[in-house]
């Protein structure tokens, strides 16, 4: 596509539950990234990959949360056990061999 | 640690001329970016500094001072479609190239 796709839009999920969220980046770029975003802040990295590899995931705020990107190009963010303070916007974003990174409409998570 | 201070809202009249202020304590730099986020919308690529001074695009320009760490946004005659948040990232060079973001500051125009 043209652009950086997420799926979904919005979620809303009980908690406890697990929830899976997508990002379909854009066609050949190796860099990834998954953001989190509270609101009225800004995004807080999470997770970085370059193809298929995990090169930093510094940022996941406990064991709960899991990233995968197994063939170099969608990546999903996987939340188990939901909690309420994981309540945010996720955001992707790819990037290529240009500087800027170009970021996905992300996924607005609610955990009730 | 990383610290990426900018003010958290203004408001400015259109077409008017307005700054956005962004000072920066990062432990590496390789550039800096602002972004344009509409309410409920995707982060939007405005600007990249990596050198010392003044990067002009169209009504949109961003100065950085390194050696202050210090950045700032220049929107010059302002838009209603302008009002938006306005974020500050460094990238901090630690070799995943992730973009360290500020708060944000929120920008409203008013007639």
């Amino acid at each position: 596509g043209a652009g950086v796709s997420q799926s979904p839009r919005y979620k809303v999920a009980k908690r406890g539950q697990d929830v899976a969220l997508r990002c379909d980046p854009i066609s050949g770029h190796v860099s990834l990234f998954w953001y989190q975003q509270a609101l009225g802040q800004g995004p807080e990295f999470l997770t970085y990959f370059q193809n298929e590899a995990q090169l930093d995931k510094s940022g996941l705020p406990s064991d709960r949360f899991f990233a995968e990107r197994p063939e170099g190009s969608v990546s999903t963010l996987k939340i188990q056990r939901t909690q309420q303070e994981d309540s945010a916007v996720y955001l992707c974003a790819s990037r290529g061999g240009t500087t800027e990174a170009f970021f996905g409409q992300g996924t607005r998570l609610t955990v009730v | 640690g990383q610290n990426i201070d900018q003010p958290t809202e203004m408001t400015a009249t259109e077409g008017a001329i307005v700054q956005i202020n962004c000072t920066y304590q990062t432990s590496g730099f390789n550039g800096l970016f602002w972004y344009q986020q509409h309410a409920g919308e995707a982060p939007t690529f405005l600007s990249y500094n990596v050198l010392d001074g003044l990067e002009e695009k169209g009504r949109f320009s961003s100065f950085l001072s390194r050696s202050k760490g210090y950045s700032y946004l220049l929107l010059k005659e302002l838009q209603m479609k302008d009002s938006a948040s306005y974020l500050c990232a460094v990238d901090t060079g630690a070799g995943s190239y992730q973009l360290t973001f500020g708060k944000g500051t929120k920008l409203s125009v008013i007639p």
